[in-house]
């Protein structure tokens, strides 16, 4: 059973970058059948697609994000991480890591991280 | 604004059915874009309900249901039960990105 953890700093100070780390475990990050992708929720509110990474080395962002953001994959470590620069307090949100079967053609994203809140302070 | 447009909140009594619709596009939900629906409680994660318009992951509940008709998917639950209480949200593809609706809060009353 594939499972998914995110780590990393809750607290960013604005202007500098968010840093985000997703293990994956019970399952390959080099695995040809699945993206591995990032999705966030402000509080109060719904979800937003970050984007994903795929093993081939190709990325796909969300274009209100894509001058900020990047996915990378460490195969030695089974882990995907996330870097959003030049946040502001509008990049306070849960930041959730998922594994996306998009491959097969639509998107849908099972299994899900538990979600790690990050605050960004002025 | 989401791409994909979902009622707010929704409401039933237990046992009876609910259904929720995610409304798109001829160049999206209506064309060859299958659609996913999530379940989110709070301080959740949340989880796949359905995928491909309508198919349901093993440990899914068969009171979960998944349709499309035009620009529209749905998403119906019957058989309403307490812990249905959550927030629901549709996804797919529109254009080259990856959208979920703005999300709908289904109430069991």
């Amino acid at each position: 059973q594939v499972q998914l953890q995110e780590s990393g700093p809750g607290l960013v100070k604005a202007s500098q970058t968010l840093s985000l780390t997703c293990t994956v475990s019970g399952g390959s990050v080099n695995s040809g059948y699945y993206y591995w992708t990032w999705i966030r929720q402000p509080a109060g509110k719904g979800l937003e697609w970050i984007g994903r990474f795929f093993t081939s080395g190709s990325t796909n962002y969300n274009p209100s994000l894509k001058s900020r953001v990047s996915i990378s994959v460490d195969t030695s470590k089974n882990q995907f991480s996330l870097k959003l620069n030049s946040v502001t307090a509008a990049d306070t949100a849960v930041y959730f890591c998922a594994r996306d079967a998009a491959v097969a053609g639509t998107p849908w994203f099972d299994p899900w991280g538990q979600g790690i809140l990050v605050t960004v302070s002025s | 604004q989401s791409a994909l447009t979902q009622p707010a909140s929704v409401s039933g009594s237990p046992g009876q059915s609910i259904t929720i619709s995610c409304t798109g596009t001829s160049s999206d939900v209506g064309s060859y874009n299958l659609v996913s629906w999530y379940q989110q409680h709070p301080g959740k994660a949340p989880k796949l309900m359905i995928y491909d318009d309508i198919k349901r992951p093993s440990g899914i509940s068969n009171r979960f249901s998944g349709s499309k008709s035009g620009n529209t998917a749905s998403l119906t639950i019957s058989g309403l039960q307490a812990e249905d209480e959550a927030d629901f949200y549709c996804c797919a593809y529109v254009g080259s990105v990856t959208v979920f609706g703005g999300g709908t809060k289904l109430t069991v009353l």
